[in-house]
């Protein structure tokens, strides 16, 4: 139990163009999900936090236009990235935390983006 | 706010080798600890945690103690395989922040035949 799904797992798009990554908890509801973005050999860095059927808060430095967040059901949160440059290519990584659940939190496979 | 710092990498190790990874950790309350592992191309993994102070966490023959008196979490292996070949990340999460997880920067383990 408790897998977390994401899809697409590598993605390559034109820079200017958008791009949608779905994460989806399979076999249990997610109230809050979170997004990381993972730099080459670098830690993961929180993103945004993504809260089913309210906006989603966003870390400090992260671009609310840029990086769209929509948590519309219990099981599924999305990640576009609008209009998408070279520098927005990364790993992204979306966690799920169950509903009333202790507090841990399951990961997606993440999302290779390049932009080219 | 909470912070974790762990050892830093690479670390290249024959197979049966012993593994430590160092960890420790900044933090206001008492957060829970976590190692994660995460595998060549994979999303990650959650190793084994400890959420208060002595607990030990254990699977697939690692262990990290959570020690308070110190503020550490380090990681432990007697015998690595090559399996064992990942990046382990360090991380803490606390009530007070939502659970959201503080990640330590990853120390990638390589070991060799």
């Amino acid at each position: 139990g408790a897998v977390v799904s994401q899809h697409p797992s590598r993605v390559i798009c034109k820079s200017g163009t958008s791009v949608k990554i779905e994460c989806r908890s399979l076999d249990f509801q997610a109230t809050t999900m979170f997004w990381y973005r993972q730099f080459p050999k670098q830690s993961l860095m929180l993103m945004a936090t993504s809260n089913e059927g309210s906006k989603a808060t966003y870390e400090q430095g992260v671009e609310k236009d840029k990086f769209l967040i929509n948590h519309a059901s219990l099981t599924l949160s999305t990640l576009t990235v609008t209009s998408a440059h070279p520098e927005d290519s990364s790993f992204y990584i979306c966690s799920a935390r169950r509903t009333g659940g202790t507090g841990e939190l399951f990961f997606g496979e993440g999302s290779r983006l390049t932009v080219l | 706010g909470d912070s974790v710092t762990q050892m830093e990498g690479p670390v290249t190790l024959s197979e049966e080798a012993f593994l430590t990874i160092n960890c420790t950790y900044t933090a206001t309350g008492y957060p829970s600890l976590f190692w994660y592992v995460q595998y060549p191309g994979e999303g990650l993994q959650l190793l084994l945690k400890a959420t208060k102070a002595d607990d030990k966490g254990s699977n697939k023959g690692f262990e990290a103690t959570y020690r308070k008196e110190t503020t550490s979490f380090h990681l432990e292996k007697g015998s690595v395989q090559v399996s064992d070949s990942a990046v382990y990340f360090c991380a803490l999460s606390d009530f007070r922040n939502d659970y959201k997880l503080s990640f330590g920067a990853g120390t990638t383990v390589t070991v060799r035949a």
